[in-house]
């Protein structure tokens, strides 16, 4: 059975802040991705874990973002000292066979 | 530069039509093409893959063409339905590229008229 929780749903911060962001896959999956989307835009690739270790970051997770998987299982992503262009839909997801991909709800972040 | 263009920002048909979505992608080589579809506030959903060396593939409603002498993918639904109002994106997947991350286009919004 296949699926993700990510937790919170919504998140509204004050620049500066900062903000912590989960995902559970509901089952063992390998890889384990995390996207960034905004209004009107694709979701953009930020980092991708194999088990626990992070095999690649995008350029555009700058050095307030850091993410984690420690057991292999969930994994946070935090984002320090909060911006505004922070504000998006931040999701996870998880490789299924083929490469497809199946994702979580999202997290929205929202900072003011 | 590398550039993926979902023709539309927006397609609005009327139900029972056949809707058509465009993907163009320039100076990249994608190993593989999917689709996706994400309704607001959601999460994308995987929908069809194609291969490179598959012209076509079918699912039930689905129709996804690769053409990539001409860097395209087109996207239909038949039969159009309300309930097949989304924005699709379409995603690369590339050769040599990290493990897994796809590019993806911006999305058509698609309305399905009642």
């Amino acid at each position: 059975d296949t699926g993700v929780s990510q937790d919170p749903r919504h998140k509204i911060t004050k620049r500066g802040q900062n903000v912590t962001f989960r995902c559970d896959p509901i089952s063992e999956h390998n890889r384990l991705y995390w996207y960034r989307q905004t209004l009107g835009q694709g979701p953009e690739f930020l980092t991708y874990f194999q088990n626990e270790a992070q095999l690649e970051k995008s350029r555009l997770l700058s050095d307030r973002f850091s993410a984690e998987r420690p057991k292999g299982s969930f994994s946070t992503l935090e984002i320090q000292r909060t911006e505004q262009g922070d504000s998006a839909m931040y999701l996870c997801a998880v490789r299924l066979g083929d490469n497809e991909q199946f994702f979580g709800p999202g997290t929205r972040l929202t900072v003011l | 530069s590398q550039k993926i263009e979902q023709n539309s920002e927006a397609l609005n048909i009327q139900e029972g039509k056949t809707a058509t979505l465009t993907c163009n992608y320039t100076n990249y080589s994608p190993a593989y093409l999917q689709w996706y579809r994400q309704d607001p506030g959601r999460g994308p959903v995987f929908l069809l893959l194609i291969r490179e060396n598959e012209k076509e593939k079918r699912k039930e409603r689905l129709k996804v063409t690769f053409d990539t002498t001409l860097k395209q993918s087109l996207f239909h639904i038949t039969a159009s339905q309300p309930a097949d109002s989304a924005t699709y994106l379409c995603a690369l997947y590339l050769y040599g590229g990290s493990q897994g991350n796809l590019i993806f286009g911006k999305g058509t919004k698609l309305s399905v008229k009642p």
